[in-house]
């Protein structure tokens, strides 16, 4: 199979802190990794597009100072929510993709609450 | 622009009730169609990639179908386990993302 593995599964952080995300491809490699918004009763909404070892695509709207993305193995990518407000509670997917493949598998999501 | 629209926004079935769940796409040179489930508070789970007009793939209570506008999902005989969210999404042209539909709710009662 296909295992994505994110972590923390929820997180409580106060105002004005930094939030780590890790997601990790667990049997294969992912050239391609891909950050996730979803609100409630909502589609899964695109932030941004992670190569191995290149920047991030950001989508139209998301901050890239305050959301950063690494991807700096074929197996790890992370996001960091910075300066964190309540309006970036929410719940953050990840995705992965092999090379040459079209199907992404999910991670678990993280649900973050900035209190 | 790429465009999915699911339907119905809310499902509600009895136990043993069969039904289909509808994905209408618009999107330029279709690389594939994928089906998700996803439960309260958990990452989608993948289920089924289309990638032609008349495909057609089958898990267990499950079916997905595909044609130039539309794909669904049959149902046959569902049982309380099978509710969740089905989460529809398409990837074209040259982008490597997927656009995802709002889902349909799917809730089978016993």
């Amino acid at each position: 199979g296909a295992v994505v593995s994110q972590h923390p599964s929820w997180v409580i952080c106060k105002s004005g802190t930094s939030v780590k995300i890790e997601c990790r491809s667990l049997d294969f490699q992912a050239t391609t990794m891909f950050w996730y918004r979803q609100f409630p009763k909502k589609s899964l909404m695109l932030m941004a597009t992670s190569n191995e070892g290149s920047k991030a695509t950001y989508e139209q709207g998301v901050e890239k100072d305050k959301f950063l993305i690494n991807h700096a193995s074929l197996t790890l990518s992370t996001l960091t929510v910075t300066s964190a407000h309540p309006e970036d509670s929410s719940f953050y997917i990840c995705s992965a993709r092999k090379s040459h493949a079209t199907e992404a598998f999910f991670g678990q999501g993280t649900r973050l609450t900035v209190v | 622009e790429d465009q999915v629209t699911q339907s119905p926004e809310a499902l509600r079935l009895q136990e043993g009730e069969s039904s289909s769940l509808n994905c209408s796409y618009t999107v330029s040179g279709l690389r594939g169609l994928f089906w998700y489930r996803q439960d309260p508070g958990k990452g989608p789970e993948f289920l089924f990639t289309l990638y032609s007009a008349g495909e057609e793939k089958e898990k267990e209570r499950l079916k997905a179908t595909l044609t130039k506008k539309e794909s669904f999902l049959h149902i046959t005989a569902p049982k309380p386990e099978d509710s969740a969210t089905y989460l529809c999404a398409v990837q074209g042209g040259s982008q490597g993302n997927l656009i995802f539909g709002k889902g349909t709710k799917l809730s089978v009662k016993p």
